[in-house]
């Protein structure tokens, strides 16, 4: 099976735009998690979503957005962008459990300038 | 709230040594899993190894294998017969069922393999 693949792998943008990105999930796959990798944040949670539906939701403000199709692909979008929103933006894909197994996408390094 | 905690920043070991990552967790729930997964400097975070906290058999995948002990909430990896390819960022992870996939990650241990 092909694995987590995300769109674009490097995005460059200046504050006070906005952005999306995509991620499709492994096949078969109904779960897609989002997380932001900073250093000095660390790995957060953004959001999760499960059959076109937010499941689960991280502690980040209502500028974060996602989506997720049918087919279970699944794109998150960032308006109104912050210095501070420079990160790599991981996607992860499970099968559907409540408690299963992630796999990561290769990420999206966004930039903001 | 679930906390991971990875005391060691850093660590090395040289080729073909062993060597042993720790963690520790917080957690009041009895039913989660925990993970190990490695990003090398591609980025790309990849699953090292599993284990179910109702498992009392400690996981092991080839050179990789687990030190789960439930009641000290500690979670260590060892890494046998060292590899250059094994050098990466390692981050444990728990998730639980009461938060739905929702990975909580460790600080993170960066791995040297010396040749």
């Amino acid at each position: 099976k092909a694995g987590v693949t995300q769109t674009p792998r490097y995005l460059i943008k200046t504050r006070g735009q906005q952005v999306t990105l995509s991620c499709s999930p492994i096949s078969g796959h109904r779960s897609v998690s989002w997380y932001q990798q900073t250093p000095g944040q660390g790995l957060q949670f953004l959001f999760e979503y499960f059959s076109e539906t937010q499941r689960n939701k991280g502690n980040f403000p209502g500028r974060f957005s996602g989506r997720q199709f049918s087919n279970s692909r699944s794109e998150m979008n960032v308006s109104t962008l912050e210095l501070g929103d420079s990160a790599l933006y991981l996607c992860a894909s499970s099968p559907g459990l409540a408690i299963d197994t992630q796999y990561f996408g290769p990420g999206t390094r966004l930039t903001v300038l | 709230a679930q906390t991971v905690t990875q005391s060691q920043p850093e660590m090395s070991v040289q080729e073909a040594e062993t060597v042993t990552l720790s963690c520790t967790y917080d957690t009041s729930e009895s039913d989660y899993y925990l993970f190990w997964y490695k990003q090398p400097p591609s980025r790309q975070m990849i699953l090292v190894i599993r284990q179910e906290a109702y498992k009392q058999q400690n996981a092991t995948e080839n050179r990789f294998s687990v030190n789960f002990q439930k009641a000290a909430k500690s979670f260590s990896l060892k890494i046998s017969d060292s590899q250059l390819g094994d050098a990466a960022m390692y981050f444990c992870a728990y998730i639980q069922e009461t938060s739905g996939s929702r990975l909580t990650f460790g600080e993170g241990t960066q791995l040297t393999v010396n040749p």
